[in-house]
C-alpha cells in the first residue's frame, strides 16, 4: 500500500502570513489531487496536477508537483480566515482507487 | 457542484445490530465509493463501485458490506455494528476512475454505542 505523508499535521497561522503545506511519498503517481474539507462537510476538489514540474495557481493558492511525481506542495499567500480547514492531498498510481494522505488541518486566526 | 447525499446524516446504534447507510447521486456517475474519516487515520477506503453490481474492497472491508443495484444508489450495510465502526462515514462519486474528480456528500456521523 502506497503512503502519503502529510506535513505538517497541525498548522495555527495569523491571517496575513505565508505557509506551505506537503505531501510526499517514495512512490511515483499518474497524477496528484488536493482538496479542502471544511468542518461538518466533505471534502472539495481543488486542483488536479498531472504532470511533474506542474505548476498550477487558484488565486492565493499555488500547487506544485515534483519533477520526479513522488510529491507535491500547496503554499498558500497572506492567508485568511477563510483558508481554515483540513487539506487533503490524494495520489492515483493508475491501477488502484484514489489514496488520501492524513491530512494537514489549518487554523488561520484573524 | 454534483448532487450526492447521504442518508442517515447521524446515527447511534448498539453494538450487534445491523445498520446501513445509504447514498444516492444525481449525476449518473459510473463510480461510487465508501470512506470511513477518523483522527489520526485521515480518509480510508472501505468498498468501491465501477457499476451497477460491481463493487471491490478497500483498505478497511472487514466488517462491512456493499450493494449497488442501481447507478444512484450505494449501500453501505455494517452486518452487526462494533466500537471501532463509531466512525464518520463518507460516500463519493466519480465519472470515472482515479484522476477524475470525486463529490463527497456530507458525510454520516455513526456512533456504536
Amino acid at each position: 500500500t502506497q503512503l502519503l505523508e502529510q506535513s505538517p499535521q497541525f498548522l495555527s497561522i495569523q491571517e496575513g502570513e505565508n505557509l506551505t503545506v506537503y505531501c510526499n511519498s517514495s512512490s511515483v503517481f499518474s497524477s496528484l489531487q488536493w482538496y479542502r474539507q471544511e468542518p461538518g462537510e466533505g471534502p472539495v476538489l481543488l486542483v488536479t496536477v498531472v504532470t511533474g514540474g506542474e505548476v498550477k495557481k487558484l488565486k492565493r493558492l499555488t500547487f506544485q508537483f515534483g519533477d520526479a511525481r513522488k510529491d507535491s506542495s500547496l503554499h498558500i499567500t497572506a492567508a485568511q480566515p477563510g483558508d481554515t480547514g483540513l487539506y487533503l492531498c490524494a495520489a492515483d498510481s493508475g491501477n488502484t482507487p484514489l489514496v488520501f494522505g492524513k491530512g494537514t488541518r489549518l487554523s488561520v486566526i484573524a | 457542484d454534483a448532487g450526492i447525499t447521504q442518508s442517515p446524516r447521524h446515527k447511534v446504534t448498539e453494538t450487534g445490530t445491523p445498520v446501513t447507510l445509504r447514498c444516492h447521486q444525481t449525476e449518473n456517475h459510473r463510480y461510487m465509493y465508501w470512506y470511513r474519516q477518523d483522527p489520526g487515520h485521515g480518509l480510508r477506503l472501505i468498498h468501491y463501485s465501477y457499476g451497477v453490481k460491481d463493487t471491490d474492497k478497500g483498505e478497511v472491508s472487514d466488517g462491512y458490506s456493499v450493494s449497488r443495484s442501481k447507478t444512484e444508489d450505494f449501500l453501505l450495510t455494517l452486518e452487526s455494528a462494533t466500537s471501532s465502526q463509531t466512525s464518520v462515514y463518507f460516500c463519493a462519486s466519480a465519472p470515472g476512475a482515479s484522476i477524475e474528480t470525486q463529490y463527497f456528500g456530507p458525510g454520516t456521523r455513526l456512533l456504536v454505542l
